[in-house]
Parts: C-alpha cells; sequence; structure tokens
C-alpha cells in the first residue's frame, strides 16, 4: 500500500530538547516536504526536498532542519523547540510526474512546553 | 498566497449529491486542479484531479469550465462520513501544495 508514515503521532516535550519526527515513503518520490498546520493559518511549508540531498526552505523554516540522506527518508528536526513550534506537523511527498497527486502522512502532534 | 478562492462553510443533506465551488481565475496552462479533504486533523486526503477534462473516480467528480477558470466538486450521494474541510488546489508537477482556507462541508442527517 501506497503510504507516508510518521513518527511519533503525537509528542510531548520541553522547551530547548533535540527531537526528531521521522516520515518516510514507500512509492520512490523524488519529491518531499514538511508542512505545519496551526488554527486560523491553515497548512504552511516548511521545508521541501526535490531529491537525494537537495533541500530548500518553505514559507516557515525558522527553528526547523530537514536532511535528505535517502530517497524515502526525510526527517524533520528540531535542535531547540520552543512554545511557539506546537502544532500539527504533515509530511508529504510526491512524483515529478505531471498530474500526479501528493500524499500526506496522518500528523504528529507536538506539543511544546 | 492560494491560488483559489472557495466558500468557508457549505451545507448537505445527507444522501443528497454535495456541490463544492471553486474559483481559479489566474491558474496557468500547466497547473492542475486538485481536490483535497481534511477529516478533523487527520492527514489531507487525496480526491480527485484534472487538467482540461471532467473526470470521475470511485469517490468524486469533478467539472472544470472550458476556460479553466473555476471548477465544482461533485460527491454524488453525500454521507455523514463526508463531513470535512474540502482543498481545491491548483499546482504544477513539483509544486509545493498551497492550501487555502478550503471549505468546511457539514452534511447534515
Amino acid at each position: 500500500e501506497a503510504q507516508v508514515t510518521q513518527n511519533p503521532r503525537y509528542l510531548i516535550t520541553v522547551t530547548g530538547k533535540k527531537l526528531t519526527v521521522t516520515c518516510s515513503q514507500n512509492m520512490n518520490h523524488e519529491y518531499m516536504s514538511w508542512y505545519r498546520q496551526d488554527p486560523g493559518l491553515g497548512l504552511r511549508q516548511i521545508y521541501y526536498s526535490m531529491n537525494v540531498e537537495v533541500t530548500d526552505k518553505g514559507d516557515v523554516p525558522e527553528g526547523y532542519k530537514v536532511s535528505r540522506k535517502e530517497k524515502r527518508n526525510f526527517p524533520l528536526i528540531l535542535e531547540s523547540p520552543s512554545p511557539n513550534q506546537t502544532s500539527l506537523y504533515f509530511c508529504a511527498s510526491s512524483s515529478r510526474d505531471r498530474g500526479t497527486e501528493a500524499f500526506f502522512g496522518q500528523g504528529t502532534r507536538l506539543t511544546v512546553v | 498566497d492560494a491560488k483559489t478562492t472557495q466558500p468557508p462553510s457549505m451545507d448537505c443533506a445527507e444522501g443528497r449529491a454535495a456541490n463544492l465551488p471553486c474559483n481559479h481565475s489566474t491558474i496557468s496552462g500547466n497547473e492542475y486542479v486538485y481536490w483535497y479533504r481534511q477529516i478533523h486533523s487527520q492527514g489531507p486526503q487525496y480526491i480527485i484531479h484534472g487538467l482540461k477534462n471532467n473526470e470521475t473516480n470511485e469517490m468524486a467528480s469533478l467539472i472544470i469550465t472550458e476556460d479553466r477558470k473555476s471548477s465544482t466538486l461533485i460527491l454524488p450521494h453525500a454521507t455523514l462520513r463526508d463531513t470535512a474541510v474540502y482543498y481545491c488546489i491548483v499546482r504544477a508537477s513539483y509544486d509545493k501544495v498551497i492550501f487555502g482556507p478550503g471549505t468546511s462541508l457539514s452534511v447534515i442527517p
């Protein structure tokens, strides 16, 4: 089954404690990205990657890092989480082919206290 | 900013067709129209997409006007489980998915 898998689904952490949210896709997609969703602000892109070792900033990259060492994995790293990074996070992947849809993971709800 | 405009909310009676409109007057020739929905706080779920022609799949139908400046998503027999936020998105390949506020559809028993 084609899917994007995020882990963990829920996470409560303390300010300043480094964390990583993993994302993995099994569709051999080139393009992967991270979004955060906040009430009233909708879904906003954090970082994206067009292929292995190619990453770039989205609309709200501050406080986040990513890496793309393998095609299937695109982890999101918060080096020093702060309460304003409390949010619902989604990973997505898609093919470079025209007219193909993006697949989204089920989300990670992060709370930073 | 989102390239699409949708009504913020709609109601539909259970069992009836739900017709969700979307305006995308600045769509480019290489951009497709995609529809996704998000049930509660789950990940956005792909529904359907099209370029110029009308499309139908097991979930819905997509009607695109001839000038491609607007489209309508049709859920032929809405059920309570179709209550969700529906997003209309225009996107070429490799582009980020830009989400607007979407339409909150409530299916009423």
